[in-house]
């Protein structure tokens, strides 16, 4: 198994541009989400996703837009990009955290950095 | 506002000894907490675990104590070594169903170099 994968691994926008960050996993997990990393501020969740055609955001949402048209795929997209949003994105994705167990272990994706001129 | 916080952004500890590393939460719903750890250039991997049903669990090297009426947990390396030099990550989730579902609140991270 791949895990998690993320494409591209590196990107360079100027400001205004768009782009599509794609998350795979191959886990048959129900549950993936998008983080933003910043030195500093740990990683913050922007959206994230309970289900094949189901999205919400997380605490930083403002600026991306998301997609889960397909259980294994997850899309992020920025739309106008802009300085601030230059960072490291990773995608995880969890299977039961519905379960009994009351417990969430992610599986993260390696990560992409993103910079924004 | 925080709910799971990491006060000490690094820490140094010789090779062989007993590394420590603090988290405090701010939220008495969270009642399952897990430990990350990252390397530069990858992913965060999970490392351990602890449901609040329990105060301690271990595996290997790595023990995590948890103190629900102080909101603190600890992770514990011994003894540590070089390779466990990494950013690591405490976060925390809640049980109750709902929108928060599934999701998990990060501290901001506590760089550990362990040095020869």
């Amino acid at each position: 198994n791949a895990g998690v994968t993320q494409t591209p691994k590196f990107r360079v926008l100027k400001t205004g541009q768009s782009m599509t960050l794609l998350c795979a996993q191959d886990m048959n997990h129900e549950y993936m989400y998008w983080y933003r990393q910043d030195p500093g501020m740990g990683l913050r969740l922007i959206h994230y996703s309970v289900g094949e055609g189901t999205t919400a955001k997380g605490e930083v949402p403002d600026g991306y837009n998301v997609s889960r048209l397909k259980k294994q795929n997850f899309l992020l997209g920025l739309e106008s990009a802009a300085p601030s949003q230059t960072s490291v994105y990773f995608c995880a994705s969890s299977y039961d955290p519905a379960g009994l167990l009351n417990y969430n272990e992610q599986f993260f994706g390696p990560g992409t950095r993103l910079t924004v001129l | 506002d925080q709910q799971v916080k990491q006060n000490s952004p690094s820490l140094s500890v010789q090779e062989g000894r007993i590394s420590i590393l603090n988290c405090d939460y701010t939220n008495s719903m969270f009642d399952y907490f897990l430990w990350y750890k990252k390397y530069p250039a990858e992913g965060p991997t999970f490392l351990i675990s602890i449901s609040s049903i329990k105060d301690k669990n271990e595996d290997g090297r790595f023990t995590v104590f948890l103190n629900k009426s102080a909101k603190h947990l600890s992770l514990h390396i011994v003894p540590s070594q070089p390779g466990d030099s990494a950013v690591y990550f405490c976060a925390a989730s809640r049980a109750d169903r709902g929108s928060t579902l599934g999701r998990l609140y990060f501290g901001r991270g506590t760089q550990l170099t362990v040095w020869p």
